[in-house]
């Protein structure tokens, strides 16, 4: 099983829309959690840090389930501009610098 | 407010070449990350360091060395390159565990 996982997508949704993105990680003692995004041939670049209360950050919500070993990513009100890859990343207990990422989710919105 | 440089952005070797990628960072990092992203894999740990002189492998370190003799520099080495190593390959460094990485613009190397 990998470390993290998650749905590679594509999800197609239309300007406007909410959509959610689930990424599971398999280290139960995991210790920071960031969801990044990724435009197509660029570098990753930190969309947002993953807090245990949750946040949110405009249209973007990010929650942790420990429980359930996931995070996830809202976004509300779909724009144009949110299409990219979006890669959630995970350091794992014990893991020092390693930071691992998940394969990602491609999301495409459309007119 | 350079942040991570990679170089170079692109290189095309051929098959047994030897080469090494650059990656130097000014933000004082201690921590610091080579990745290959691969088509459908997303980003895979190579090589990672918490400081000068202490390095450690990742998932997929075969095929490659690295050394860390300065905070400010990482270089990652293909002592043999072979087609399976043609990738994008990203250098990151981060503060610490709980902060974020920050990427260089990657590195897009074919091996023919």
């Amino acid at each position: 099983r990998k470390e993290v996982e998650q749905d590679p997508g594509p999800f197609n949704v239309p300007e406007g829309a909410t959509v959610a993105f689930n990424c599971t990680y398999s280290n139960s003692a995991s210790q920071s959690f960031f969801w990044y995004r990724q435009d197509c041939r660029k570098e990753p670049k930190l969309l947002m840090s993953v807090y245990s209360s949750g946040n949110e950050d405009g249209r973007f919500t990010a929650q942790l389930n420990r429980a359930s070993q996931y995070i996830s990513l809202l976004i509300r009100d779909s724009k144009l501009s949110d299409s990219a890859t979006y890669l959630c990343a995970v350091t794992p207990w014990g893991g020092y610098n390693k930071l691992i990422f998940g394969a990602g989710t491609r999301l495409a919105v459309h007119p | 407010n350079a942040g991570v440089t990679q170089t170079p952005k692109f290189q095309v070797l051929k098959t047994g070449q030897s080469m090494t990628l650059q990656c130097a960072q000014d933000m004082n990092h201690e921590y610091m990350s080579w990745y290959r992203q691969d088509p459908g894999m997303g980003l895979r740990l190579i090589h990672y360091s918490v400081g000068a002189g202490i390095t450690d492998q990742g998932e997929v370190p075969n095929g490659y060395n690295v050394s860390r003799s300065t905070t400010e520099d990482f270089p990652l080495r293909l002592l043999s390159a072979a087609p399976s190593q043609t990738s994008v390959y990203f250098c990151a460094s981060r503060f610490d565990r709980d902060t974020e990485a920050f990427f260089g613009q990657g590195t897009r190397l074919t091996v023919v």
